[in-house]
């Protein structure tokens, strides 16, 4: 079945520096690729998206790239601000509509940022 | 457009009993999923609701059930409960038309479940 995994966290970095969260999927077929961010007592809220092979998601100044060789999916900033800590989540969903895609993502297990001032 | 909400926002329950929640997704979409979310098994598809018929579940006990009605509001149904049901439960919906599989989701808040 399809899985994802994401590196370990927590991260903790200070403000300016350099992001990247690692994730990396096993799945059947092509699937879309997606980035959520939880803030604490919220739900999640869809940061980005790729849909195809080479796809770059962008939003927000967080940017992932869909590599289909190396089965990845990395979030990365370039500067990260203390209003970026919160809890990141990788996350696929099947390209085919069918019986066992219907409205599933299969997530990671997420990794908490804390950005310091 | 009003996001999606979800209600109540906070439940505590004692062991054996059961509970409703309820969802209310996005204005014009048609499909609702639900997700249990836990510290030690993350986040987990529960099931998924379109013009009133489940579509897909996910791996849980019968105890977990839910509905759609023709509005495309949603509610799910623990009975028995559990300690272990403890969690957030997160609804999700979606336009669900078109042929840009998957479709994206938007999150309500969560109804966070103790079970006492």
């Amino acid at each position: 079945g399809n899985s994802v995994t994401q590196m370990e966290g927590p991260v903790t970095l200070s403000e300016e520096a350099f992001l990247t969260i690692n994730c990396t999927y096993t799945a059947t077929g092509y699937p879309s690729l997606f980035w959520y961010v939880q803030y604490p007592g919220e739900g999640l809220q869809l940061l980005l998206k790729a849909t195809k092979a080479d796809d770059k998601g962008s939003n927000k100044g967080f940017e992932a790239t869909y590599r289909k060789e190396t089965t990845s999916f990395h979030l990365e900033k370039g500067s990260v601000q203390v209003s970026d800590s919160a809890v990141y989540f990788c996350a696929l969903g099947a390209s085919n509509a069918g019986g066992t895609s219907y409205g599933k993502l299969t997530f990671g297990q997420g990794t908490i940022l804390t950005v310091h001032p | 457009k009003a996001g999606v909400t979800q209600t109540p926002r906070y439940l505590i329950k004692t062991r054996g009993q059961q509970v409703t929640l309820s969802c209310s997704p996005i204005s014009g979409h048609r499909s609702v999923s639900w997700y249990q979310q836990t510290p030690g098994q993350g986040l987990q598809f529960l099931f998924e609701y379109f013009s009133e018929t489940q579509r897909n579940k996910g791996n849980f006990p019968g105890r977990f059930s839910g509905r759609q009605f023709s509005n495309s509001r949603s509610e799910m149904n623990v009975s028995t409960l559990e300690l272990g049901d403890s969690a957030l439960y997160l609804c999700a919906s979606s336009l669900a038309v078109g042929l840009a599989f998957p479709y994206e989701q938007y999150f309500g808040p969560g109804t966070r479940l103790t079970v006492t």
